[in-house]
């Protein structure tokens, strides 16, 4: 069964500055890999995924993963965050169940910028 | 409108009471979730149906039960609500493999005093 582990439950970062969220999978099949954010008090938002070709994807306000197949390892990254960054990041693994796919959740981690 | 429509978004209820979370969705997916957040568990899957005829247990689908009204509604139950069913719910609906990914409703936030 595939499963997600997010290395981070918690990630304080300061304004402008670089982060990398942590996410690896076990899968012994292809997958696909997402990442969702929740902003305080909201539903769950689709950032980015990875179904095939470049293992480089990007999302609109700039934050971006990377596919290692090698590693298992799909990590979150912004070269510069702001404080409209804060929230609640979960990355997710399509898998594979008796009748079809359902997605998969890692716990979660929680970005706090701060000035 | 939203895609996915989640009610109610608040809910108090008292132990041992009956209790059903609805949903619907406007995307024309066949597939649709139940998902129960906690703080430091992320979501976890409660039941799924990838069409009207189908129905599957997730992960933690003790004490809840779903119904399949339509392609567009899928409703969750709990019977005899307890405190650990205290948590934020979300439906969600995908196409079919979730290449497109998967979208979520609002969610329902579920207080069992």
């Amino acid at each position: 069964a595939q499963s997600v582990t997010q290395l981070d439950s918690q990630v304080p970062v300061f304004e402008e500055a670089p982060v990398e969220l942590r996410c690896n999978y076990s899968s012994s099949v292809s997958v696909y890999l997402f990442w969702y954010v929740q902003y305080p008090n909201q539903g769950l938002q689709l950032l980015l995924k990875y179904l095939s070709g470049s293992t480089l994807v990007e999302s609109i306000n700039g934050f971006e993963a990377e596919f290692n197949k090698s590693q298992t390892s799909f990590h979150l990254r912004k070269p510069s965050v702001h404080i409209s960054d804060t929230a609640e990041y979960f990355c997710a693994v399509n898998a594979f169940t008796n009748s079809g796919y359902a997605l998969n959740f890692g716990k979660g981690t929680s970005l706090l910028v701060t000035p | 409108d939203a895609d996915v429509t989640q009610t109610p978004r608040n809910r108090i209820t008292k132990t041992g009471k009956r209790i059903m979370l609805e949903c619907s969705q406007t995307k024309g997916h066949d597939r649709m979730y139940w998902y129960r957040q906690d703080p430091g568990l992320g979501l976890r899957l409660i039941y799924y149906s990838f069409d009207v005829k189908d129905i599957n247990k997730g992960e933690i689908s003790d004490g809840y039960s779903v119904s399949r009204q339509a392609q567009a509604k899928f409703s969750l139950s709990l019977e005899s609500a307890i405190p650990n069913q205290t948590a934020l719910y979300f439906c969600a609906t995908s196409d079919l493999d979730g290449a497109r990914g998967y979208t979520f409703g609002s969610g329902t936030r579920l207080t069992v005093v």
